[in-house]
């Protein structure tokens, strides 16, 4: 299965906008690009999915490099309840079980 | 109410004791899950099931059993508890494969002593 690299943390003001890269540069062309975040104590939750095109939902945004090596989660201003861990996770259809495998992730903090 | 429900949320239980952990969804979700977290491991994939009566092992299978005669139902069993079995469990289900979301559950914090 193609691999994802994410760093292990970020930091953010409240209410800036935040970049969180993932870099994937094994990614095949069917692998869809799905995010993930776990709030603390919480299970994780879906943010957003793509599979070439940028993608807009109501809690964030999904660029896509157009060699698909590469992707970024953009979440438009932060809020201190967007304080989590965001997972980026390939899922190759070829797999057929929906199965998603998780990383380590990047801990975003987000200062007031 | 709608959604996906663990039970219990906390447990304890001694070494060599079976455990069963329970996951029920109600939107009729073909695919379900099963994951464990451990501080420095992440989520770890433990079984899977594509509907009724089919199961696969995921990344972490041993020392678990599962089995899935309801679509809603997808019970978790420790059939001899270890203490390396100390994590929280996570259930998770979806209605596809790679096109569409998962839904987690709260989780469930078993104790092995």
């Amino acid at each position: 299965d193609a691999k994802t690299t994410q760093p292990n943390s970020m930091e953010s003001n409240e209410e800036e906008p935040v970049h969180l890269p993932c870099n994937h540069s094994t990614i095949s062309g069917t692998d869809y690009i799905h995010w993930y975040r776990q709030l603390p104590s919480q299970g994780p939750e879906y943010v957003i999915h793509g599979l070439t095109s940028n993608v807009n939902n109501r809690m964030a945004s999904l660029a896509i490099a157009e060699d698909r090596k590469s992707s970024t989660l953009i979440l438009h201003r932060a809020t201190l309840r967007d304080a989590a861990v965001y997972y980026c996770i390939l899922s190759p259809p070829s797999s057929n079980t929906g199965k998603l495998i998780f990383g380590q992730g990047t801990t975003l903090q987000v200062k007031p | 109410d709608a959604g996906i429900t663990q039970s219990p949320r906390y447990k304890i239980t001694e070494t060599g004791r079976q455990v069963t952990l329970m996951c029920h969804q109600t939107w009729s979700h073909s695919y379900m899950f099963w994951y464990r977290q451990d501080l420095g491991h992440g989520l770890r994939l433990i079984y899977y099931s594509a509907a009724a009566d089919i199961t696969d092992k995921g990344e972490v299978p041993d020392g678990y059993v599962v089995s899935r005669s309801k679509t809603e139902n997808f019970p978790l069993t420790l059939e001899s508890a270890t203490r390396s079995q100390t994590s929280v469990y996570f259930c998770a289900s979806s209605a596809w494969t790679v096109n569409t979301e998962a839904f987690f559950g709260q989780g469930t914090r078993l104790t092995v002593v």
